[in-house]
């Protein structure tokens, strides 16, 4: 089974770009969650999608970001336009029905490294 | 608001030790808790995951416990060996209108000396 994938892996670019990230979860899983970790800071949750639908967005830091998941498959993080504040690792995660307790397990994947100039 | 957090912040130790990672939090309403390496560079790997009702996990060299009440978790590590060196992070799952959110502790970078 495949795992978590993001894309790309690495991202530099200059403020006030705009840069888009994105999420293939492992197949089957309703659930998908984006993270991120800015420097010298721990993970923090940004949202989660149960299929297509937003489940919680408590996490988004502003309206410059903008995540999607369109029929319920891959995922989308869009920052624009990008600030300086916005460098770090971007991880998405999923799970298969969180209402199903031995399902809740997250999966990661290895993350996007966002730097900007 | 759920705090986590996980002391040491860094260990070293000699091949071959048991050691003990900890992990707190705040907040004892929780769905779940989940014990994570993260190696230079790399992703997160699942470790353990413990459920609510549950009392530990065990996989292999690795024993996760979880006391609800105190709010603490362990991470045992039997007979450690050099590529254990990672990261080590425990996340603890919401519950109720959280459910699915993790709250991420800063971790324990554990280095293990041949």
């Amino acid at each position: 089974e495949a795992g978590v994938t993001q894309f790309p892996s690495h991202s530099v670019i200059e403020k006030g770009q705009t840069v888009t990230l994105r999420c293939d979860p492992i197949s089957g899983h309703d659930n998908l969650y984006w993270y991120r970790r800015v420097m010298g800071k721990e993970i923090k949750f940004l949202l989660h999608f149960v299929k297509e639908s937003k489940q919680d967005e408590s996490g988004m830091p502003n309206n410059r970001f903008l995540a999607e998941r369109t029929g319920g498959t891959y995922s989308t993080l869009k920052v624009q336009p990008a600030e300086l504040e916005d460098s770090g690792v971007y991880f998405c995660a999923s799970s298969r029905n969180r209402l199903v307790s031995s399902y809740n397990e997250q999966f990661f994947g290895p993350g996007t490294r966002l730097t900007v100039l | 608001k759920q705090e986590v957090t996980q002391i040491p912040a860094a260990l070293s130790v000699p091949e071959g030790e048991n050691l003990v990672l900890n992990c707190s939090f705040t907040d004892s309403a929780i769905y779940n808790l989940q014990w994570f390496r993260q190696d230079p560079g790399k992703g997160l790997t699942s470790l353990l995951l413990i459920q609510s009702s549950q009392r530990e996990q065990t996989s292999g060299r690795l024993n996760a416990s979880l006391d609800k009440s105190s709010g603490r978790s362990t991470l045992y590590i039997a007979a450690s060996q050099p590529g254990d060196s990672a990261t080590y992070l425990c996340a603890v799952g919401g519950y109720n209108t959280n459910a699915g959110k993790s709250t991420f502790g800063d971790g324990t970078t554990l280095t293990v000396k041949p």
